[in-house]
């Protein structure tokens, strides 16, 4: 079965550090993939896409992520967080993209940011 | 422009009962998607309309129903309600076309149930 993986459930950094999500999914053809983050008491928002193109995308609040083909991964990266971006991050996937209408989605991770 | 709009907010059924959830889209946004979140499964795709017409539907049982109007807005409806059912449902709309899966959601805030 079509699965999204993500590796951390919760990290704790301090403001500065780096950060770093994994996301891996389960399905061989192609794929639109997405981070989509929910900060505490909002609904959730989309972060960032990718359909196709450079493997690199940027999204919003500094936010990036690369798609590594061979590795059927999309990790979230983050040069230096801030006590803002504590919030649930989520990773999800659309097999066959755009012709399967369906997300599959990983179970988030929840990123705490102490100041 | 008013984002995604789910009433009600919270909700207290008991077992047996059923219960009907609404969601107004944004302006625009014909397709409109429901999801189950629960601590344990995540979020759980349960059905997609898009012009009134039910598009996909995911893996939950027949007591899970929905229904779209002309105007966009989404219902949906669970029958006969388990414990099991208590979770956020989300109502997430897209543009119209591609759908979520190109242009992404927008969800709404969600309506909490708890099954008693």
């Amino acid at each position: 079965a079509q699965s999204v993986s993500q590796h951390n459930h919760h990290v704790i950094l301090s403001e500065a550090a780096s950060l770093e999500l994994g996301c891996n999914y389960s399905y061989g053809g192609t794929v639109n993939l997405f981070w989509y983050v929910q900060y505490p008491g909002q609904h959730l928002q989309l972060l960032l896409k990718y359909f196709s193109g450079d493997p690199l995308v940027k999204g919003i609040k500094g936010f990036e992520a690369e798609f590594i083909k061979s590795k059927f991964s999309f990790n979230l990266r983050k040069p230096s967080v801030q006590w803002s971006d504590t919030a649930e991050y989520f990773c999800a996937v659309n097999p066959n993209a755009g012709n399967n209408r369906k997300l599959i989605w990983g179970l988030g991770t929840s990123l705490a940011v102490n100041p | 422009k008013a984002g995604v709009t789910q009433t009600p907010r919270y909700l207290i059924k008991t077992r047996g009962q059923q219960v009907t959830l609404s969601c107004s889209p944004i302006s625009g946004h014909r397709s409109v998607s429901w999801y189950q979140q629960t601590p344990g499964q995540g979020l759980q795709f349960l059905f997609e309309y898009f012009s009134e017409t039910q598009r996909n539907k995911g893996n939950f049982p027949g007591r899970f129903s929905g229904r779209q109007f002309s105007n966009s807005r989404s219902e949906m409806n669970v029958s006969t309600l388990e414990l099991g059912d208590s979770a956020l449902y989300l109502c997430a709309s897209s543009l119209a076309g591609r759908g979520p899966t190109s242009y992404g959601y927008t969800f709404g805030s969600g309506t909490r149930l708890t099954v008693v």
